[in-house]
């Protein structure tokens, strides 16, 4: 069974750039969520992705948007970047959208905005 | 909304020490807590997840407890070793959710 995959493992993008992150869910899970880890900070949940519609948001600013593929892959994209977007990225799949169901988390991307 | 704290912030312990790591919530309404061990520029490493039925679960020398009327976890280590170093985060996923909300975590360090 193979786990939850992320690319790329670290990029370097300017202000104002736009930018796109992958996630590869784990075998059998058709949930993907999302989330931001600001250095010395917890994550904090930007939006899930259910059967390839979003399914709850956190308190993010349009400009974060995502996609969900039929093999329930997903992308998370940034539009005009800021400095403050620097974080790692962290996915998590799960077999559904209940709370029941456990959500294993990816290796994460860096992002750093410069 | 929920709000999860942690204390220490950071905490540095002799290598062989017992430690006990604090996580506090704000909604009770959780239908289960999770501490994950995080090394410097990873991802997140389960460690132990607690139904909110459970009062505590164990796993190896790492021990978990919950009280959810309370709104506390702790996460106790025996016997401490450097290769216990890193970032412990708790977080909850509630009956209003399926997404995590964290704390902003500890950072251990113990010392050789």
């Amino acid at each position: 069974e193979t786990g939850v995959t992320q690319s790329p493992t670290h990029l370097i993008k300017t202000r104002g750039q736009q930018v796109t992150l992958r996630c590869s869910s784990q075998s059998g899970h058709n949930t993907v969520s999302w989330y931001q880890q600001a250095l010395g900070q917890g994550p904090q949940f930007i939006f899930q992705y259910y059967r390839e519609e979003e399914n709850g948001r956190g308190n993010f600013p349009p400009r974060f948007s995502g996609l969900q593929f039929p093999n329930y892959s997903s992308e998370l994209n940034v539009n005009a970047l800021e400095l403050d977007d620097s974080a790692l990225y962290l996915c998590a799949s799960s077999s559904g959208t209940s709370v029941i169901n456990e959500q294993f988390f990816g290796p994460g991307t860096r992002l750093t905005v410069l | 909304k929920q709000e999860v704290t942690q204390i220490p912030a950071a905490l540095s312990v002799p290598e062989g020490e017992n430690l006990v790591l604090n996580c506090s919530f704000t909604d009770s309404a959780i239908y289960n807590l999770q501490w994950f061990r995080q090394d410097p520029g990873k991802g997140l490493t389960s460690l132990l997840l607690i139904q909110s039925s459970q009062r505590e679960q164990t796993s190896g020398r790492l021990n978990a407890s919950l009280d959810k009327s309370s709104g506390r976890s702790t996460l106790y280590i025996a016997a401490s070793q450097p290769g216990d170093s890193a970032t412990y985060l708790c977080a909850v996923r509630g009956n209003y959710g399926q997404n995590f909300v964290f704390g902003p975590g500890t950072r251990l360090s113990v010392l050789p």
